[in-house]
């Protein structure tokens, strides 16, 4: 089974308002720790925030946010008031409660924002 | 703010040839890794490394890959005989110690082109 899931390949939104890209997650662990990264059409990887399995509050970083609904195992990213400058790769991470060693990754999302 | 280089940005090699991909971690960082991103698909876990130690391999680090921290700064990958199938974006990784909430600072990446 895929540890991570993406199933938007693509979104686009409209500037200045708000997107949320889905993940779900699949672990039998009772820790482990989420993250979103952004990968612009340069190539870097970008960290942009990150939710613990015991963090009661939803994570927030700025204009990004992460849905954290640990029964439905989803974390999903929101983004409000979208950018030009947020048109890029999102892949959401998890690491394992047994093995912090690595990354396990989603197949991303493709957002555009549209002016 | 201390960051993650790579070196080269790009690099084109024939078949067959070995190539050496470099990496200046973050000084204070523990941890390394490599990961491996081929065009459009998702980031893959190639190998993590501490203590001079391979921690962690994926089923993709076969034998023509090699990892080595030959000095106190730089961790280099080494792909022996290179193969069509290895072009791809190669990101090196560090963190400052192995926990559910401690994020990876990925490089630029090298994007490597096997012809």
């Amino acid at each position: 089974a895929q540890k991570i899931t993406q199933t938007q390949p693509g979104m686009f939104v409209q500037e200045k308002e708000a997107v949320t890209l889905d993940c779900t997650y699949d672990t039998s662990d009772q820790s482990y720790g989420l993250f979103w990264y952004k990968q612009p059409s340069s190539g870097e990887m970008i960290f942009l925030i990150y939710q613990g399995s015991y963090d009661e509050q939803n994570a927030t970083e700025g204009r990004y946010s992460l849905n954290f609904q640990k029964a439905r195992k989803s974390a999903n990213l929101v983004i409000s008031a979208s950018q030009l400058g947020d048109s890029a790769m999102y892949f959401c991470a998890m690491r394992e409660g047994q093995n912090f060693n690595k990354f396990y990754f989603g197949s991303g999302t493709k957002l555009n924002v549209k002016p | 703010e201390p960051e993650v280089t790579q070196t080269p940005s790009h690099q084109v090699t024939q078949m067959g040839q070995e190539v050496i991909l470099r990496c200046v971690p973050i000084s204070n960082h523990l941890y390394f890794y490599w990961y491996r991103q081929i065009l459009g698909q998702k980031v893959e876990f190639l190998v993590s490394f501490y203590n001079n130690e391979i921690s962690e391999k994926s089923e993709i680090f076969d034998d023509q890959f090699s990892v080595e921290r030959p000095d106190g700064s730089n961790f280099t990958l080494k792909i022996r005989s290179t193969k069509l199938e290895d072009s791809a974006m190669y990101f090196c990784a560090s963190s400052e110690r192995l926990a559910e909430d401690n994020e990876q600072f990925f490089g630029p990446g090298t994007r490597l082109t096997v012809l």
